[in-house]
């Protein structure tokens, strides 16, 4: 298994700002993904993020408002921008290197916007 | 369209009993089913898995599941329930459709167990 870190744990950031997100695992993984999870709720996937090529964003997410970079095998950023309250949330990485769907997760950034 | 149900919002159980969380699923073609538990504050930690073979799959921290094509069920079981399991629960399935190989996990709305002392 794969051990993941993010910075920051959690964050209170005031609306119209942005925020990057970053997520480091110890060992190389082919996939990233970047979900969002309402306290107690399920997850929601952003966007999967693979090295060298674009992140693949689900339906209702958009780059422009949450750019990710993928710079190498190790390491992904996801960036909230311009924030409002309702992008106040828990943001979790996740990374897999299975082609059975087997991914390990990060503690989480919880963002509060004010 | 493939999905993942988790029935029960809560499931309380008194320590020491057994513990079922259940899980059904809707999936094309062979089911990767997984299940992870999250801790207050933490993120979702892996418990098991079922790709192939055995239905019965052992997990992490005497975590259980049993695999029912039949019923397309993936329940989660514990034969005695700690009050440190107390947690949410989340079953997912691999996205068979996913573009491009991704395999993306489709998860369920996530059960609540409460274990009582």
């Amino acid at each position: 298994s794969a051990v993941i870190s993010q910075k920051p744990s959690r964050d209170i950031c005031q609306r119209g700002t942005s925020l990057t997100i970053q997520c480091q695992v110890d060992s190389q993984v082919t996939m990233m993904f970047w979900y969002r999870q309402q306290p107690g709720q399920s997850l929601t996937l952003i966007a999967t993020a693979n090295q060298g090529s674009e992140a693949t964003y689900e339906s209702g997410f958009v780059i422009d408002k949450f750019p990710i970079s993928r710079p190498n095998l190790t390491f992904s950023t996801l960036t909230v921008s311009n924030m409002s309250p309702e992008d106040s949330s828990i943001y979790l990485c996740s990374a897999s290197n299975r082609g059975n769907g087997e991914q390990y997760f990060g503690p989480g950034t919880r963002l509060t916007v004010t | 369209a493939q999905s993942v149900a988790q029935p029960e919002d809560q499931v309380n159980v008194a320590e020491g009993n057994p513990l079922t969380v259940k899980c059904t699923y809707s999936v094309s073609g062979n089911p990767y089913l997984f299940w992870y538990v999250q801790y207050p504050n933490r993120g979702l930690q892996f418990l098991l898995k079922y790709i192939t073979g055995d239905n019965l799959v052992k997990g992490s921290y005497g975590f259980e599941a049993e695999f029912n094509k039949s019923q397309t069920s993936f329940h989660l079981k514990k034969p005695s329930a700690l009050v440190s399991d107390s947690a949410l629960y989340f079953c997912a399935v691999r996205d068979a459709l996913s573009a491009g190989g991704y395999n993306k996990l489709i998860f369920g709305a996530g059960t609540r167990l409460a274990v009582h002392p």
